[in-house]
């Protein structure tokens, strides 16, 4: 049973818009969020995270927002780059493991 | 700096055949632990080590077994390979043996048994 969830496999968003990706997760325990950005062929590289303690935390164009009461977080990049183009995985963190979502697949167009 | 090695990059196996995914990280990390990636999972926690010494199970451990001699490598064995074991490996590493989560990830090892 799948304890972190991302409903949408796939994003496609022009140059330039905002990309939301969201996250829902079900284990009350978890203390840590983050997103991880994977291009093909590679390992997956930390983008950001947040502490259950906040509900907001910004770094350049990447802001992720956590609602602890609907047990939901989204990763919002402003504006979308050509480079964004990557599959996205987030991961919530308790008691030394870390649970992955599905991943969603951004596609930024020209 | 090398980070997070893996190898083989890429391997076969027949099944029922036994093998060992090396992994070794040069960043005197404490944490260390073994993913699996499959299409629409995501992915799943194998095994995990605090520290020199010290395993414990992930989500998905059963046809794993893992040893932590040393800080730096982390092996990951499958004794009797199955097809369902075919998927990407990938180690990944932490610098703190309290997981917050930030890991440092190697490229992966793409498994496939026949």
């Amino acid at each position: 049973d799948q304890q972190v969830k991302q409903n949408s496999p796939s994003l496609s968003v022009q140059e330039g818009r905002i990309s939301i990706l969201n996250c829902d997760y079900t284990n009350s325990m978890f203390d840590y969020f983050l997103w991880y950005k994977k291009y093909p062929a590679e390992g997956p590289t930390f983008l950001i995270s947040i502490s259950s303690i906040k509900d907001k935390n910004e770094d350049g164009r990447f802001t992720v927002f956590l609602n602890k009461s609907a047990k939901h977080l989204s990763l919002h990049i402003v504006p979308s780059q050509p480079g964004d183009s990557a599959v996205y995985f987030c991961a919530a963190s308790a008691n030394y493991k870390l649970s992955f979502g599905a991943g969603t697949t951004v596609t930024v167009r020209a | 700096n090398a980070g997070v090695t893996q190898t083989p990059k890429f391997q076969v196996l027949k099944t029922g055949q036994s093998m060992t995914l090396q992994c070794a990280q040069d960043m005197n990390h404490e944490y260390m632990s073994w993913y699996r990636q499959d299409p629409g999972m995501g992915l799943r926690l194998i095994h995990y080590s605090v520290g020199a010494g010290i395993t414990d199970q992930g989500e998905v451990p059963n046809g794993y077994n893992v040893s932590r001699s040393t800080t730096e490598d982390f092996p990951l064995r499958l004794l009797s390979a199955a097809p369902s074991q075919t998927s990407v490996y990938f180690c990944a590493s932490s610098y703190s043996s309290v997981n917050t989560g930030e890991l440092f990830f190697g490229e992966g090892s793409r498994l496939t048994v026949l």
